[in-house]
């Protein structure tokens, strides 16, 4: 079963980026689609952007576009989200999450499992 | 998008009651449905997805079901664990997945 361990927190000052890390063990992650969720204090789940490794090719929410970059390296089954120009709007936790592809293509729409959560705080 | 929208938001019940939580779609979504539940400071975890299909190691007191807009969580059997925040979360336009509020299950 695979798993994912998430970068530590960060603190970040308005207008900068931060880049966040999710690392996948225990599985194959060219059989993976890995997506990314934001939960702002006290707040509800909002799906982000995200990536099927083996392409490469990224896909974002609306709301975010322009603004995050998901990438992915496969030498080393690391997925990363890289947001910038952030406010202080953007304090929240960052999770990682798993989707199952079988040739590419998403087979499996939910996200399971997760990754720990990256909290990241913007502040000046 | 699809908007997501769950009731109640929140929702106080005790050990051993039976409860449900509704979540209905802007537009149908042919059973493209999972449920997740959250304690606080940790991951989202799945319970169900499709709709009504119990994710592996999912106690049986947990089910869903409905069609079209409209689907339902039901827990049959309130344990002390299952106090949590569940959020449901549609797939049918992929790849832009959204989720409802949230409902808070409190312990009365």
């Amino acid at each position: 079963q695979v798993q994912l361990v998430q970068s530590g927190a960060e603190v970040k000052k308005p207008g900068s980026s931060v880049k966040v890390s999710c690392k996948a063990s225990g599985g194959t992650f060219s059989s993976y689609a890995i997506s990314w969720v934001r939960q702002a204090p006290g707040q509800g789940l909002e799906w982000m952007g995200g990536i099927i490794p083996i392409f490469g090719t990224a896909n974002y929410a609306q709301k975010f576009q322009g603004r995050v970059t998901i990438t992915a390296d496969e030498s080393t089954s690391t997925a990363y989200m890289e947001l910038s120009s952030l406010r202080s709007e953007d304090t929240a936790v960052y999770y990682c999450a798993c989707m199952i592809t079988f040739g590419g293509v998403i087979v499996k729409d939910w996200f399971d499992p997760w990754g720990q959560g990256t909290l990241v705080t913007v502040s000046s | 998008d699809i908007q997501m929208t769950q009731s109640p938001s929140s929702l106080s019940a005790s050990v051993g009651d039976r409860v449900t939580i509704t979540c209905r779609a802007s537009q149908g979504i042919s059973n493209s449905l999972a449920w997740y539940q959250q304690k606080p400071g940790k991951a989202p975890k799945l319970l169900l997805y499709a709709a009504s299909r119990l994710e592996s190691g999912v106690p049986s007191r947990f089910s869903g079901s409905g069609s079209g807009t409209d689907y339902t969580l039901t827990i049959s059997s309130l344990q002390p664990e299952d106090f949590a925040t569940y959020y449901c979360q549609q797939y049918y336009s992929t790849p832009s997945y959204t989720f409802g509020q949230g409902t808070k299950l409190e312990i009365k």
